[in-house]
């Protein structure tokens, strides 16, 4: 079956750590995104990609890095810089690098203590 | 002027009643209007979108009513069922991606 895997669905990490997060599809959608999500505030745009070896910063870009090796990959780094980063982390793509038909993960709730 | 404003934040409805969830807009290049359902500890699911050439559409119980002009979209949930109980996001689209209002927990009781 076609979807978008992330994992580890819930991660721990010690105060100043860098984690990364994977997020792998097997839809051979062009596009992939990350969102986190807060009690209120919906879904933030971290970072997204339109094709391999590029992606742009999205709302809240700071304190997050990602890469885009392969075109089913899009892994994001939490680093130590980023003040606030327990939340739930999720990871869309979508087909011809347009807004149409986001699929989404299932997510990966991050816990830094 | 690219956000997405919704309400209400939480919702709670009786079984076999009406569920309406509002999202307003600004940016007019918006182009592309979907609701999303998430259920706990999952990802959101597309449920129903609008382009702004249209002003209503239906799917079973859920139907989306657009105004173009007020810069306002709506979220209609028709004899809403306890296995409705979710939180629903509203999300408009540019080119290459889409703004999330910040969601609306709907609870259903039977």
């Amino acid at each position: 079956d076609g979807g978008i895997t992330q994992s580890p669905k819930y991660l721990f990490r010690k105060e100043g750590q860098n984690v990364t997060l994977s997020c792998e599809q097997n839809l051979n959608h062009d596009a992939m995104y990350w969102y986190r999500q807060d009690p209120g505030q919906g879904l933030r745009l971290i970072y997204y990609s339109q094709i391999v070896n590029d992606f742009q910063k999205g709302d809240i870009a700071e304190g997050y890095s990602v890469s885009r090796e392969k075109k089913e990959s899009f892994p994001l780094t939490v680093t130590s810089a980023q003040k606030n980063p327990t939340a739930f982390y999720l990871c869309a793509s979508s087909i011809d690098s347009g807004v149409y038909g986001y699929t989404f993960g299932s997510g990966t709730r991050l816990t830094v203590v | 002027q690219q956000q997405v404003k919704q309400s209400p934040q939480s919702l709670i409805v009786q079984k076999g009643g009406i569920s309406i969830i509002n999202c307003a807009y600004e940016n007019t290049a918006f182009d592309y209007f979907p609701w999303y359902q998430q259920f706990p500890g999952k990802g959101p699911a597309l449920l129903i979108a609008i382009r702004p050439d249209v002003s209503e559409k239906k799917e079973g119980r859920f139907t989306i009513s657009f105004n173009k002009s007020a810069k306002q979209f709506s979220l209609h949930i028709m004899d809403s069922q306890p296995g409705d109980s979710a939180t629903y996001f509203c999300a408009a689209g540019l080119t290459d991606k889409l703004i999330f209002g910040t969601g609306t927990r709907l609870q259903v009781f039977p």
